[in-house]
């Protein structure tokens, strides 16, 4: 399989649950990202990783924790969310930090009760 | 920081007519400026993007123009199909020294063209 892969695409999960949403690219590149999307905002940066080191947290709540164990993969742990983070999470990638084009994945629609 | 407003957030056009959506950003130092169209359930995929050292670059029926001034770029589909029907999101970002800065995104447009 080729470019950005996300799992699970969909996700339910209570307030209290740890879960995590897995990223794999099959592109070859160094830079990683996590975007938050929800209706009739922008897209959110919310990390990110170069040559598996983070470059960036962008003030996201320590109930988000990501892991970076190689330039292919990239994780978001998940634990006690609350429901206003229910929305569309999107993983992308880029060849490294200094190309502008970012390839995403389908998404992970996460719905927290 | 960079804010990036985007208008309008709705748009029908009639199949074969034109469309247009715009975008003004705040950061004068922003000097590259990419359009995703995301179609619904799929992903953001690049269609276009600029820098700021042109002032228009086409592609096909897609063309984006920048006004580094007024600091404000646009997004034209000309001969618009059904399958153009998506949202479409514009970002701006520095690119400083060797590397790209975050990408800043608009809230969207949600584009319908009605056959």
């Amino acid at each position: 399989e080729t470019g950005v892969t996300q799992t699970p695409r969909h996700l339910v999960m209570g307030m209290t649950n740890k879960k995590s949403l897995k990223c794999e690219q099959h592109l070859g590149h160094n830079a990683m990202y996590w975007y938050k999307q929800s209706a009739k905002k922008p897209l959110e940066l919310m990390f990110v990783y170069n040559f598996k080191e983070q470059t960036e947290n962008n003030s996201v709540p320590s109930r988000f924790s990501p892991e970076c164990p190689n330039s292919s993969h990239l994780f978001l742990h998940l634990h006690t969310l609350q429901p206003e983070d229910s929305a569309l999470y999107l993983c992308a990638s880029s060849q490294d930090r200094q190309t502008g084009e970012l390839f995403f994945g389908e998404g992970s629609r996460l719905t927290v009760l | 920081g960079e804010n990036v407003e985007q208008h309008p957030s709705t748009l029908s056009v009639q199949e074969g007519d034109s469309a247009v959506i715009k975008c003004t950003y705040s950061d004068s130092a922003s000097n590259y400026f990419p359009w995703y169209k995301q179609e619904l359930g799929k992903r953001p995929q690049l269609i276009i993007d600029i820098r700021s050292n042109v002032g228009e670059k086409k592609d096909q029926r897609i063309a984006v123009t920048l006004n580094k001034t007024a600091k404000h770029f646009s997004l034209h589909i000309t001969e618009t199909q059904p399958e153009d029907s998506a949202v479409y999101f514009c970002a701006a970002s520095i690119r400083y020294g060797g590397s790209q800065g975050n990408l800043i995104f608009g809230k969207g447009t949600k584009l319908s063209v009605k056959p």
